[in-house]
């Protein structure tokens, strides 16, 4: 499978609990992006990086939210002590990083806070 | 204000006809790119179409083009002979600036499309 792959699909967590999900782009593109889709909206930007550098960071990226990139590969985003306002989709997607590119999309891991 | 704005929250469409999704955006970029893209229930953001804003025709794309009138800021979707399969929600998004070197987008808050056999 070429495309772009993000696991868990789904996640279920109680609040205040730490949760990580993981995201490996197509493997020749060197940008990696992270969004994040409330229900009944369009995504919105979180980060992205080029290769292992993380160049852009959101507002939405409060303290608690984390990401990285080692050796420019896959990425993690992780969460601490979640809050039910983060239920969400978190998408990622990747891209070669020219100026007019589409990014391709996964699938999204869909996090429930309880 | 919002950046892109897409105002049919809805729409249904009969098999085999044509449709128009709309979608007005506003920035005061001169350099921009405005993209389609398609999500169905599994969650994938699908990518359709684009449209550059220093591009002279608009894009097509197979069965989809855009309707990109750059005076009005709208750049609509038009799918022709719709199929039971383009069921799912439709996202219009923006990359503006020549100085967004990370290419990050902005999205439209979508519309349903639903296509009736």
């Amino acid at each position: 499978d070429t495309g772009v792959s993000q696991n868990p699909r789904h996640k279920i967590t109680k609040r205040g609990q730490n949760v990580t999900f993981r995201c490996d782009p197509i493997s020749e593109h060197n940008r990696l992006y992270w969004y994040r889709q409330t229900l009944g909206q369009g995504p919105e930007f979180l980060t992205y990086f080029q290769n292992e550098a993380q160049l852009e960071k959101s507002r939405l990226l409060s303290d608690r939210f984390s990401a990285e990139r080692p050796k420019g590969s896959f990425s993690t985003l992780e969460i601490q002590r979640t809050e039910q306002g983060d239920s969400a989709m978190y998408l990622c997607a990747s891209s070669f990083g020219q100026s007019n590119e589409k990014l391709f999309f996964g699938s999204g891991t869909q996090l429930s806070v309880l | 204000a919002q950046k892109i704005t897409q105002t049919q929250p809805g729409m249904f469409v009969q098999e085999k006809e044509a449709v128009t999704l709309d979608c007005t955006y506003d920035t005061s970029d001169p350099s921009y790119g405005l993209f389609w893209y398609k999500q169905p229930s599994s969650g994938e953001m699908i990518f359709l179409i684009y449209q550059g804003s220093y591009d002279q025709q608009n894009a097509t794309e197979g069965r989809y083009s855009l309707n990109f009138q750059k005076a009005r800021k709208s750049a609509n979707l038009v799918i022709s002979a719709s199929q039971l399969g383009d069921s799912a929600m439709y996202f219009c998004a923006m990359r503006e600036g020549i100085n967004n070197a990370g290419n990050m987008l902005t999205f439209g808050g979508g519309t349903r499309l639903m296509v009736k056999p």
